[in-house]
């Protein structure tokens, strides 16, 4: 059984440019929650996907954008990259909406200059 | 909204005991959970609380009380290895399940 998994690594990127993040849910799971950390900050909950339909969504602008495919991988796009921005994004998975416990994956490092 | 505090660092020395306090204040409840987080790495899952009382996992310990806003995780017999961010996180069941996270808690432990 292989866990969360996430691409890539680290990113760099410049202000206004557009970023994808992709992450492979755990086997069986059909929820996706992602989430940004700033340093020394705890996890933001930016939206969740539940057999591909939005689920809820935290409290980030519309630029903030994302996908589930039918294997419940997910993408999350980024458009028109501000500053503020870089961080770690981080995603999550479920075996359900209401499963108690989430599976984070390594994340990815973003960083915007 | 979702209101979740805890103290930004403790220090303690190897084999002692350490409680990580969270208060929290949220538009609705569905459960407490606590995570661990390594510099540079994922959090990963301690434990979960719904209902008040106690739960042992172990050197782990997480309590909750519902009426006051309160949770505690209790580590127990500190190791090296313990050391990172603690992570107090409240789901509020309002249909997305969401998990609120506060800032989390550098625990560093000193041999």
């Amino acid at each position: 059984e292989t866990g969360v998994t996430q691409s890539p690594t680290h990113l760099i990127k410049t202000r206004g440019q557009q970023v994808t993040l992709r992450c492979s849910s755990q086997s069986g799971h059909n929820t996706v929650s992602w989430y940004q950390q700033a340093l020394g900050q705890g996890p933001q909950f930016i939206f969740q996907y539940y057999r591909e339909e939005e689920n809820g969504r935290g409290n980030f602008p519309p630029r903030f954008s994302g996908l589930q495919f039918p294997n419940y991988s997910s993408e999350l796009n980024v458009n028109a990259l501000e500053l503020d921005d870089s961080a770690l994004y981080l995603c999550a998975s479920s075996a359900s909406r209401g499963n108690n416990e989430q599976f984070f994956g390594p994340g990815t490092r973003l960083t915007v200059l | 909204g979702q209101n979740i505090d805890q103290p930004t660092e403790m220090t303690a020395t190897e084999g002692a005991i350490v409680q990580i306090n969270c208060t929290y204040q949220t538009s609705g409840f569905n459960g407490l959970f606590w995570y661990q987080q390594h510099a540079g790495e994922a959090p990963t899952f301690l434990s979960y609380n719904v209902l008040d009382g106690l739960e042992e996992k172990g050197r782990f310990s997480s309590f909750l009380s519902r009426s006051k806003g309160y949770s505690y995780l209790l580590l127990k017999e500190l190791q090296m290895k313990d050391s990172a961010s603690y992570l107090c996180a409240v789901r509020d069941g309002l249909g997305d399940y969401k998990l609120s996270f506060g800032a989390g808690t550098t625990v560093t432990v000193r041999a």
